[in-house]
Parts: structure tokens; C-alpha cells; sequence
């Protein structure tokens, strides 16, 4: 699985919009890139993915570079409850043995 | 929505007890694991499972053993309780399709004293 780089934290005021960077520049062309959080003493919890178009759900949108070698997470009108630990991971299909590893992620903090 | 559910959340046992843990999944997913996750370790998976009555030994399986005798519930089980298996447990499921994600339980926080 290609190697993310997140910044370790990050402040968003209540209700603007929280846009979290990931970097994967060694991403291959079948890898798809996966966002999920982990609000504290919970467990993770998936958010979004996607392979090279943009992407949104009712939780949040994702916007992938179109070399893919980056991508942005966007919340669009951040609430105390998204305050947690986020997680953007890069993954390969590898047959039913799919483990998850998480980096360090990026701890948001929504302000009110 | 996909509820992956886990029996408790916290959970206090003695050192050399024998600890179940069990986990019931609702969307009728093939793969199911059981992670830990600890400070600075992150997630480490310890057992998967892909189908019923198959189990397949993750990273760190010592001391630890699996069931799943129904599709919707794989138990992960500790034989004999040592303080240093003092974690958060997280079990996990998912479809065999290639890119669909895996779906995690709230966790349960096991203290062995």
C-alpha cells in the first residue's frame, strides 16, 4: 500500500468549511484512496472514497488531484462532533485479506 | 447503514481468565477481523475471517483464538488473560468486492488486572 503524509493537526471555526490535505505521491493507478475518522474512545468510522473522480456523500466530499498523487478531504460546514482524528489511507484490492493500517492521521479540531 | 456491533465496551477482567469477545455484523459481509489498537501502534490485526468456520492468523495472533460459526458473529477469544492484552479490541467487517471499505465496531476496552 502507497505511503500518506497528513499534517498532525489542523483548527477549524464551527460551521466553515474543514478541508483536510493528504499526500500519496507513490499512489498506483489501481489504488484507491479511503478516508475514515475516529471520534475519541470510539471506533473508526468510514467517511469516503474514491479512485481518481471527485466524489461526495452526505458526510463530506473528495477531491483527488488529477495526477492522484494528493487528495482533500472536505466537511462542508464543520460541527463540534466532527472533532476527531482523521485518517486518509491508500489501499490495493488484495483479495479477501484487505487489513487496514492507519498513519498518524490528522486531529481536527472544530472551535466554536 | 452497516452496524457492526460489539458486545461491550468496557470490559474489566483478572490476569488468567478466559475473555470472550463477540461482534455481530447486520449486512450479511463475508470478511470479518479483529484488530487492537494501542498509543503509538496503531491497529494491528490479529484475526480475519472470510467466510464461516474459516480464520486465517493476522500480525500479532498470540494468545489469542477465533470463532465464527454463523456469518454474522466472529468471537475473538483470550485463552489466558495477561495484563499486556490491556487494549482497545475493534472488530471489523466487509464484502469481498474489491473497493468497498471495511466497517468498524465502537470497540471495547479491555483492562486486565
Amino acid at each position: 500500500d502507497a505511503k500518506t503524509t497528513q499534517p498532525p493537526s489542523m483548527d477549524c471555526a464551527e460551521g466553515r468549511a474543514a478541508n483536510l490535505p493528504c499526500n500519496h505521491s507513490t499512489i498506483s493507478g489501481n489504488e484507491y484512496v479511503y478516508w475514515y475518522r475516529q471520534i475519541h474512545s470510539q471506533g473508526p468510522q468510514y467517511i469516503i472514497h474514491g479512485l481518481k473522480n471527485n466524489e461526495t456523500n452526505e458526510m463530506a466530499s473528495l477531491i483527488i488531484t488529477e495526477d492522484r498523487k494528493s487528495s482533500t478531504l472536505i466537511l462542508p460546514h464543520a460541527t463540534l462532533r466532527d472533532t476527531a482524528v482523521y485518517y486518509c489511507i491508500v489501499r490495493l484490492y488484495s483479495g479477501g485479506y484487505q487489513k487496514v493500517t492507519f498513519g498518524i492521521g490528522t486531529k481536527l479540531q472544530v472551535i466554536p | 447503514d452497516v452496524k457492526v456491533t460489539q458486545s461491550s465496551r468496557y470490559l474489566v477482567k483478572r490476569t488468567g481468565e478466559k475473555v470472550f469477545l463477540e461482534c455481530v455484523q447486520d449486512m450479511d459481509h463475508e470478511n470479518m477481523f479483529w484488530y487492537r489498537q494501542d498509543p503509538g501502534l496503531g491497529l494491528r490485526l490479529i484475526y480475519f475471517s472470510y467466510d464461516v468456520k474459516m480464520k486465517e492468523k493476522g500480525d500479532i495472533p498470540e494468545g489469542y483464538s477465533v470463532s465464527r460459526e454463523k456469518k454474522e458473529r466472529f468471537s475473538l477469544i483470550l485463552e489466558s488473560a495477561s495484563t499486556n492484552q490491556t487494549s482497545m479490541y475493534l472488530c471489523a467487517s466487509s464484502v469481498t468486492r474489491s473497493n468497498q471499505p471495511q466497517h468498524f465496531g465502537d470497540g471495547t476496552r479491555l483492562s486486565i488486572l
